[in-house]
């Protein structure tokens, strides 16, 4: 069966400094979509950042960045200049077969 | 407003009685899914749908029913709430092409007593 792992249940950082969130996932697909979601504590879920496995290179959106390494199967994300909003729940997904795999969460606290 | 949304965000019910948790997109997107997040778990699709009378289970389908009539509308039943169905329930829908955004809504908090 196809997963997606997050090691990190929690994970602290200072206001302004970067953090990096570790996801790992397992499948047989040779097309598919990886995915980070935040969910701050309202608990909507929004999209932070899409990667297509074809692509070498890294997506990026404004502060926040990936790390895709396929041949690991690995796909973290990373935050720089961490503000006080970033705080929130961090899912990170894969596409399995048109649905979504998700992982179990990173709890991410930002200290002032 | 254009989105989509969940209805009631918070229900509180018995044990045994059936539920019905409502979701509506305005998007015209041909999927829809239903998840559950509980803690330690994530989110776990319970049903998924491709289009209007398309239906499909999840990863955890027991004690629910779904039917999709609309294509906007995708309503989840639980026929006989059971305590172990207490959970957050998350609509969520995306367009046709496999890799595109799934877009959520606000999510409902269901407690069965």
């Amino acid at each position: 069966a196809q997963t997606v792992t997050q090691s990190q249940p929690e994970m602290s950082v200072q206001e302004a400094e970067t953090v990096t969130l570790s996801c790992t996932y397992d499948t047989s697909e040779s097309d598919y979509y990886l995915f980070w979601y935040k969910q701050p504590p309202s608990r909507q879920m929004i999209l932070v950042i899409r990667q297509e496995a074809y692509k070498q290179q890294n997506a990026t959106e404004n502060r926040f960045s990936v790390n895709f390494q396929k041949a690991a199967k690995s796909f973290s994300l990373k935050i720089s200049d961490s503000q006080l909003g970033d705080a929130a729940m961090y899912f990170c997904a894969c596409t399995q077969g048109g649905k979504l795999i998700f992982g179990q969460g990173t709890e991410l606290s930002v200290k002032p | 407003d254009a989105g989509i949304t969940q209805s009631p965000r918070y229900k509180i019910t018995e044990t045994g009685r059936q539920v019905t948790l409502m979701c509506h997109q305005t998007w015209s997107h041909s999927y829809m899914f239903w998840y559950r997040q509980d803690l330690g778990h994530g989110l776990r699709l319970i049903y998924y749908s491709a289009a209007a009378d398309i239906t499909d289970k999840g990863e955890v389908p027991d004690g629910y029913v779904v039917s999709r009539s609309k294509t906007e509308n995708f309503p989840l039943t639980l026929e006989s709430a059971t305590r172990s169905q207490t959970s957050v329930y998350f609509c969520a829908s995306r367009g046709d092409f496999f890799g595109g955004t799934q877009y959520f809504g606000p999510g409902t908090r269901l407690l069965v007593l």
